[in-house]
C-alpha cells in the first residue's frame, strides 16, 4: 500500500534562514504523482506543486524549490530566504495511477513550520 | 475566480440531528472528492465521485452519503452525526486523474 512519510513534524527558523522540509514516499505503482500543499493557520489548504513519476526535473518557483529523487523516493521542499508569511503545515501527498478510481490522495502527517521574525 | 466553495463552514450540532454540507466548484471538474481531516490521522478520503450520478466509497465512508446530481455541487449528508464525526472537512475537485486537487476552504463540524 502506499503511503508517505514526513519525518518532521515541527520545525523553528529564524527568519530568513533556508529551511528544507522532507517527504519519502512509498508506492509499488510505475505511475504516481507527487504534490505538495500548504496549509496557513487560517486552514485552508493551498496547492503549492505537482510532479509525475517520470519527471524528476527539480523545480524552482522563486523563493520555493523541490528535489524529486526517485532512487530514494524523496521529494524535498525548500524554501530559501523564510519569511514570517511562511509559517504554515505543509503536506506532502501521493496519488497513485493504478487502482486508485477516486483519484485518491494518500498525504503525509505534515511538517509544522514556524518562522519567527 | 476558479474555487470550490462549501457551506457551511462552521457547524456545531448534536448528535442525530441530520445535516448536508454542501459543495460547489466552478471549474467544470469531473472529480470530486470529500476528505476529513483529523489530528494524528491525516487528511481520508471519504467518498469520491467521477462525475455525475458515479459515486463510490473512499477510506473512510462509514455515517456518510453523497450525491452527485449535477456535475458542480457534490453534497456530504450525514444521516445520523455522531461525535466521532466531529473534523475538519473538505471538498475538494479535479479534472482528471492525477492532476492536482483543489480544495475547498474546510466545514469545521462539533457533534455533541
Amino acid at each position: 500500500a502506499q503511503k508517505v512519510t514526513q519525518a518532521q513534524t515541527e520545525i523553528s527558523v529564524v527568519e530568513k534562514e533556508d529551511v528544507t522540509l522532507d517527504c519519502v514516499y512509498e508506492t509499488r505503482d510505475t505511475t504516481y504523482y507527487l504534490f505538495w500543499y500548504k496549509q496557513p493557520p487560517s486552514g485552508e489548504l493551498v496547492f503549492l506543486i505537482r510532479r509525475n513519476s517520470f519527471d524528476e526535473q527539480n523545480e524552482i518557483s522563486g523563493r520555493y524549490s523541490w528535489n524529486f529523487q526517485k532512487s530514494t523516493s524523496s521529494f524535498n521542499f525548500t524554501i530559501t530566504a523564510s519569511q514570517v508569511v511562511d509559517s504554515a503545515v505543509y503536506f506532502c501527498a501521493l496519488s497513485e495511477a493504478l487502482n486508485n478510481a477516486g483519484n485518491m490522495l494518500t498525504f503525509g502527517g505534515g511538517t509544522r513550520l514556524m518562522v519567527k521574525p | 475566480e476558479a474555487q470550490v466553495t462549501q457551506n457551511p463552514r462552521y457547524l456545531i450540532t448534536v448528535t442525530g440531528k441530520k445535516l448536508t454540507v454542501t459543495c460547489s466548484q466552478n471549474m467544470n471538474h469531473e472529480y470530486m472528492s470529500w476528505y476529513r481531516q483529523d489530528p494524528g490521522l491525516g487528511l481520508r478520503q471519504i467518498y469520491y465521485s467521477m462525475n455525475v450520478e458515479v459515486t463510490d466509497k473512499g477510506d473512510v465512508p462509514e455515517g456518510y452519503k453523497v450525491s452527485r446530481k449535477e456535475k458542480r455541487n457534490f453534497p456530504l449528508i450525514l444521516e445520523s452525526p455522531s461525535p466521532n464525526q466531529t473534523s475538519l472537512y473538505f471538498c475538494a475537485s479535479t479534472h482528471y486523474l492525477g492532476s492536482e486537487q483543489y480544495f475547498g476552504p474546510g466545514t469545521r463540524l462539533t457533534v455533541t
